[in-house]
């Protein structure tokens, strides 16, 4: 088992739906987790980081962590062209700042 | 939040040769710099962690002569392939730690 999975996609929803982007991890101990967007030939950029159980909002994303089922997920509301990229889940494990990435999910939004 | 530049952004070389690509740390000290390698559609690969002033720490599988680290300064982190080959065609990215994990922008390699 692959320590962060993600669905490779490409997840494809219209313009101004909510695009759900989901990842599980394998390591029980892990602490913090983290979701990137990359767009293609670029570096992966910070879109939000989660710690404890629950959701946590940033305008129109949301980060839904449950550590019970040691799932993250990413909701981005009201979806944009602009946010066709591909998404990338990383996990810290405990007692540990670097972080593990999953394959990435590819999203895309069309007008 | 933090920068983090790479130089350079894209090099072309040709088989057999060396290449140096540099990571800084714009507008903060950090003392880790992590260096990764991501092929085509798959993820970001740690290639080794870069201790300021020390041996860097390699992840397993990546060859420590080929892939030459130098971790001179707070601020400047440079990772070396040395003898590239058309295999070590990839896109590398350096990244530092100040409270979160910032990226630089990434260098594209090219081996012929």
């Amino acid at each position: 088992q692959k320590e962060v999975e993600q669905n490779s996609g490409p997840l494809s929803v219209p313009e101004g739906a909510i695009a759900s982007l989901n990842c599980t991890y394998s390591d029980r101990g892990s602490q913090s987790f983290f979701w990137y967007r990359q767009y293609s030939g670029k570096s992966p950029e910070l879109i939000m980081f989660i710690y404890s159980n629950g959701d946590k909002e940033d305008g129109r994303f949301t980060a839904q962590l449950n550590k019970a089922s040691q799932y993250v997920s990413l909701l981005i509301r009201d979806s944009q062209p602009s946010d066709s990229a591909t998404y990338l889940c990383a996990v810290n494990r405990g007692g540990s700042y670097i972080p593990t990435f999953g394959r990435g999910t590819s999203l895309i939004v069309h007008p | 939040g933090a920068v983090v530049s790479q130089h350079p952004s894209w090099v072309i070389c040709k088989s057999g040769t060396s290449v140096k690509i540099e990571c800084r740390s714009l507008d903060f000290q950090a003392t880790t710099m992590f260096w990764y390698r991501q092929f085509p559609k798959q993820s970001l690969m740690l290639m080794a962690t870069s201790n300021e002033g020390s041996k860097a720490t390699y992840e397993q599988g990546v060859e420590k002569d080929k892939f030459l680290i130098n971790h001179a300064s707070l601020t400047l982190s440079t990772l070396t392939v040395t003898s590239a080959h058309p295999e070590d065609s990839s896109f590398y990215i350096c990244s530092a730690r100040d409270n979160e994990q910032y990226f630089g922008p990434g260098t594209r390699l090219t081996v012929t």
